[in-house]
C-alpha cells in the first residue's frame, strides 16, 4: 500500500483548527509534511522519526504534529489563516533513505480556509 | 536568492521533440538531486535521482548534474502529450536529514 492521507478535501474558516492524517507506505518509518501553495513547490514543514520531531522548517508554532507507534502521523494547524490554504502533502521514507531524500508522497489534503 | 530555482514556464514543445528543464541551487554542499513530476491536482512522483556529476539515463529521461556550476537538468526525449505536467527539481541539502528543498516547478506542455 502507498501513502494514505485523510481527509482529501476540507473547508475551514479563519481561526478554526484542523487535523490532517497520514499513514506511511508499508515498511516506512519516517514521515515528512510539506505545504504546497498554488503554483509553488512543496515547502518542508517538519519530519517525524521514532515518534519525535526530527527537523522543522520555517513554519510557526501553530503547526504541530505527532507520530504514533505504528508510524502514522498527524499534522495540526491552529488558528487558521487565509494563507494556510494549500495542498498538504505527507511523504514517507525509510530511515535508510534519510541520506538520499527519496520520498513517496500521498495524494495530499487540500485545505481551503474561508 | 532562492535555494532552488527553476523557470516556471510554461515550456511548450511539439510531440516528439526534446524537452530541456533546468534547475540551479545555492547550497554548494548538496549531495542528492531529484526530479519529481506532478500532474495537475496530483501529488509529486519521483522520476529521476542523481548523486554524482555527469549524466544518468532512464528510458526517455536523462538527468544531468554539474556540481561546480550548481546546475541540474532533465532532458525528456521523444516528448509525448502524457509528459505534460509540472516538473519539480528537489535538492537534498548538506544537512543530510532527508529534508528536500523544492524549486517552484516548470510547467511542460507537449503539443500533439
Amino acid at each position: 500500500a502507498g501513502v494514505t492521507q485523510t481527509p482529501r478535501y476540507l473547508i475551514k474558516t479563519r481561526g478554526q483548527q484542523v487535523t490532517l492524517r497520514c499513514s506511511p507506505k508499508s515498511g516506512h518509518d519516517t514521515v515528512s509534511w510539506y505545504q504546497q501553495a498554488l503554483g509553488q513547490g512543496p515547502q518542508f514543514i517538519f519530519q517525524y522519526y521514532e515518534e519525535e520531531e526530527r527537523q522543522r522548517g520555517n513554519f510557526p508554532d501553530r503547526f504541530s504534529g505527532h507520530q504514533f507507534p505504528n508510524y502514522s502521523s498527524e499534522l495540526n494547524v491552529n488558528a487558521l489563516l487565509l494563507g494556510d490554504s494549500a495542498l498538504y502533502l505527507c511523504a514517507s521514507s525509510t530511515g535508510t533513505a534519510l541520506n538520499t531524500g527519496e520520498l513517496f508522497f500521498g495524494e495530499g489534503s487540500r485545505l481551503t480556509v474561508l | 536568492q532562492k535555494e532552488v530555482e527553476q523557470n516556471s514556464g510554461p515550456l511548450s514543445v511539439p510531440e516528439g521533440a526534446i524537452a530541456s528543464l533546468n534547475c540551479t541551487y545555492s547550497d554548494r554542499g548538496s549531495q542528492s538531486f531529484f526530479w519529481y513530476r506532478q500532474y495537475s491536482g496530483k501529488s509529486p512522483e519521483l522520476i529521476m535521482s542523481i548523486y554524482s556529476n555527469g549524466d544518468k539515463e532512464d528510458g526517455r529521461f536523462t538527468a544531468q548534474l554539474n556540481k561546480a556550476s550548481q546546475y541540474v537538468s532533465l532532458l525528456i526525449r521523444d516528448s509525448q502529450p502524457s509528459d505534460s505536467a509540472t516538473y519539480l527539481c528537489a535538492v537534498h541539502g548538506s544537512s543530510n536529514t532527508g529534508k528536500l528543498i523544492f524549486g517552484q516547478g516548470t510547467t511542460l506542455q507537449v503539443k500533439p
